[in-house]
């Protein structure tokens, strides 16, 4: 079985530019999570995704958006890139709530110059 | 507030010892709790998952117990090899579906 997986790897951008991250979920899961993780930090939840609905937000400006394809994959758009949104954006999926855990991808690594 | 902790910060042991890490909550009404290792720069892999009606689950040389009681639980490794160096880290699933995360304990494990 796949596990989740994520796109591209790495990300380099210039301040003020636009990002995309692409995320596919396990095959059956529903939900798709966005986390942060800046270089020493612990992660931040950023979004949660289920059947193609926006479900919670953290604390995080809109220039922080994305989206649930009808298949469950999900990508992750950041406007406006500034220095310290340069992190590790992990994605995570489950089958609707949790009751099952969560599964991580490797994540994308983004580096704005 | 959930509020979870994870005690020690990082630790350093010889090969082959056992330890156990802790990971501490403020509220007992959880959902679940998943504890997760991380290698520098990488993603996450899920260790074991205990539900809330639960009190252990084992897998291989890992066993986390959950005491909701009491706001705990505890990752045991048995006979600790370099490999298993990382950061591991705690998280409580609330009733939100949120999971409240840990800092995370650094292990080291010296040959």
């Amino acid at each position: 079985e796949a596990g989740v997986t994520q796109s591209p790897t790495h990300l380099i951008k210039t301040r003020g530019q636009q990002a995309t991250l692409r995320c596919s979920p396990i095959s059956g899961h529903t939900s798709v999570y966005w986390y942060q993780q800046a270089l020493g930090l612990g992660l931040q939840f950023l979004l949660w995704y289920d059947e193609g609905e926006e479900r919670n937000r953290g604390n995080f400006p809109p220039r922080f958006s994305g989206r649930q394809f009808p298949n469950y994959s999900s990508e992750l758009n950041v406007n406006a890139l500034e220095l310290e949104d340069s992190a590790l954006y992990l994605c995570a999926s489950n089958y609707r709530g949790g009751a099952y855990g969560y599964t991580f991808g490797s994540g994308t690594r983004l580096t704005v110059v | 507030k959930q509020e979870v902790t994870q005690i020690p910060a990082a630790l350093s042991v010889p090969e082959g010892e056992n330890l156990v890490l802790n990971c501490s909550f403020t509220d007992s009404a959880i959902y679940n709790l998943q504890w997760f290792r991380q290698d520098p720069g990488k993603g996450l892999t899920s260790l074991l998952l205990i539900q809330s009606s639960q009190r252990e689950q084992t897998s291989g040389r890992l066993n986390a117990s959950l005491d909701k009681s009491s706001g705990r639980s505890t990752l045991y490794i048995a006979a600790s090899q370099p490999g298993d160096s990382a950061t591991y880290l705690c998280a409580v699933g609330d009733s939100n579906y949120q999971l409240i995360w840990g800092a995370g304990t650094k292990l080291i494990i010296k040959p």
